[in-house]
């Protein structure tokens, strides 16, 4: 299984700072990489997927960014609704993998 | 609207089996591969299954005691959980498509407990 690397495991942010979480993979898998919001006792929501490409109605200050095995999602001018915990997850083969997620808190 | 609803979660003692559903809505169900997610308590996301039109594939910790299925004519998706574990104590989510799955169901609590 390909192994997801996040970090940092926790982030505590204020708002309007910009904010970068990363993962990084076990292996090369181009661009299969997706990043997911999720707030306390709901379902994640997808954010980005293909590494750069943004869900519609997803605000612009999200972006992602990277290629093979090293990925960025960055936060730009952090909002109190981004409070939640992000995690990214690779689509490159099977079994899927998460990464350990990165809880964002003030 | 896309909606995808799961259901049959409970308490089941250890060794124990459950079905899970889901059932969808909004879309042409048969056209897509359907994934179940887990959560444990207090902890991150773990892929579990995806059925896709080329196979079913699954997370180690769950092959030979899980199987997923799909009946299109309903449209719905369902999970097979036998030999369950404590460790299986989790939220189940089903969620749509292939690569990064876009729409999430709410989930359903499978509590693994004597």
């Amino acid at each position: 299984a390909i192994q997801m690397t996040q970090s940092p495991s926790s982030l505590s942010v204020s708002v309007g700072d910009t904010v970068t979480i990363t993962c990084r993979a076990g292996q090369d898998i181009g661009n299969d990489l997706g990043w997911y919001q999720q707030k306390p006792g709901r379902a994640p929501k997808l954010l980005i997927f293909d590494t750069f490409s943004l869900l519609s109605g997803v605000p612009s200050r999200f972006s992602g960014s990277g290629s093979g095995t090293h990925f960025t999602l960055t936060i730009s001018s952090l909002q109190p609704e981004d409070l939640a915990t992000y995690y990214c997850l690779q689509s490159y083969n099977y079994p899927r993998t998460f990464g350990q997620g990165t809880k964002v808190e003030v | 609207e896309v909606e995808l609803l799961e259901s049959g979660g409970g308490l089941v003692q250890p060794g124990g089996s459950l079905r899970l559903s889901c059932a969808a809505s909004g879309f042409i169900f048969s056209k897509y591969a359907m994934n179940w997610v887990r959560q444990a308590p207090g902890k991150g996301l773990e892929w579990v299954s995806i059925t896709t039109y080329y196979g079913d594939h699954y997370a180690d910790s769950v092959k030979g005691r899980f199987t997923v299925s799909r009946d299109d004519s309903k449209s719905t998706l369902y999970l097979y959980m036998n030999s369950l574990r404590v460790d299986d104590t989790a939220v189940y989510y089903c969620a749509k498509g292939l690569g990064q799955p876009e729409v999430w169901g709410q989930g359903t609590t499978v509590t693994v407990s004597s």
